[in-house]
């Protein structure tokens, strides 16, 4: 069975520091790059970060650029997050999610991206 | 344009036929994914592309698209399809899948 199970959440005081795991099984993990998304309470979905297959290829939005670090482990099947300098802001629900290689569309002639799974979620929250 | 545009809000009646719609420029070059949203559960893919189902999802789901429009149809909605819904996008850049609509609640009657 595919499955993604985050891990690492927690309550952390304003400018601390918190590492988030997400745990990969049942795909091969290196052929997808990997994304995390985060949901502020009652908010809509926010993408956070993405990491190609060979981590050749990150990026960050703008509100963690400088401040979260997305790396993975491809030999443990693990994605993670390094967030520090935390702020009440980033106070969310952090989901990771597997985004398969752009499937090709000979009839449109155009490449599909989107994210195919994703886990359960990890609660992050930042207060005094 | 770095956003995509979704009305807040939409209702159907039981059986009925309801469209979710998501706009922004980067729809001009890629296609939106759209995720269901239960609440208290993890986003679920229901149509990539131009008009793809995963497995497993009802064929009362259907994507479209047009110009800066993507659109997400359901066809007889049931009681369980009530839910939030978002479309998703690369962005500008085509680096990434960094574009989220904010979101549609949608209510079945």
């Amino acid at each position: 069975e595919v499955q993604l199970v985050e891990s690492g959440g927690g309550l952390v005081k304003p400018g601390g520091s918190l590492r988030l795991s997400c745990a990969a099984s049942g795909f091969t993990f290196s052929s997808y790059s990997m994304n995390w998304v985060r949901q502020a309470p009652g908010k809509g979905l926010e993408w956070v970060s993405s990491i190609s297959g060979s981590s050749s290829y990150i990026h960050y939005a703008d509100s963690v650029k400088g401040r979260f670090t997305i790396s993975r482990d491809n030999a443990k099947n693990s994605l993670y997050l390094q967030m520090n300098s935390l702020r009440a802001e980033d106070t969310a629900v952090y989901y990771c999610a597997r985004e398969p290689a752009p499937y090709y569309d000979i009839l449109t002639g155009y490449n599909y991206y989107y994210m195919d799974v994703w886990g359960k979620g990890t609660t992050v929250t930042v207060s005094s | 344009s770095s956003e995509l545009t979704q009305d807040p809000a939409v209702s159907v009646a039981l059986g009925q036929t309801v469209r979710i719609t998501c706009q922004g420029d980067s729809l001009r070059s890629y296609y939106a994914s759209w995720y269901q949203q239960k609440p208290g559960q993890a986003p679920v893919l229901v149509i990539y592309g131009k008009n793809n189902r995963p497995s497993g999802i009802p064929d009362r789901f259907s994507g479209s698209s047009s110009g800066n429009t993507a659109s997400l149809t359901i066809t007889g909605a049931q009681a369980e399809d009530e839910a939030d819904y978002y479309c998703n996008s690369r962005d500008s850049s085509g680096n990434h899948l960094g574009l989220f609509g904010g979101g549609t609640k949608l209510t079945v009657l």
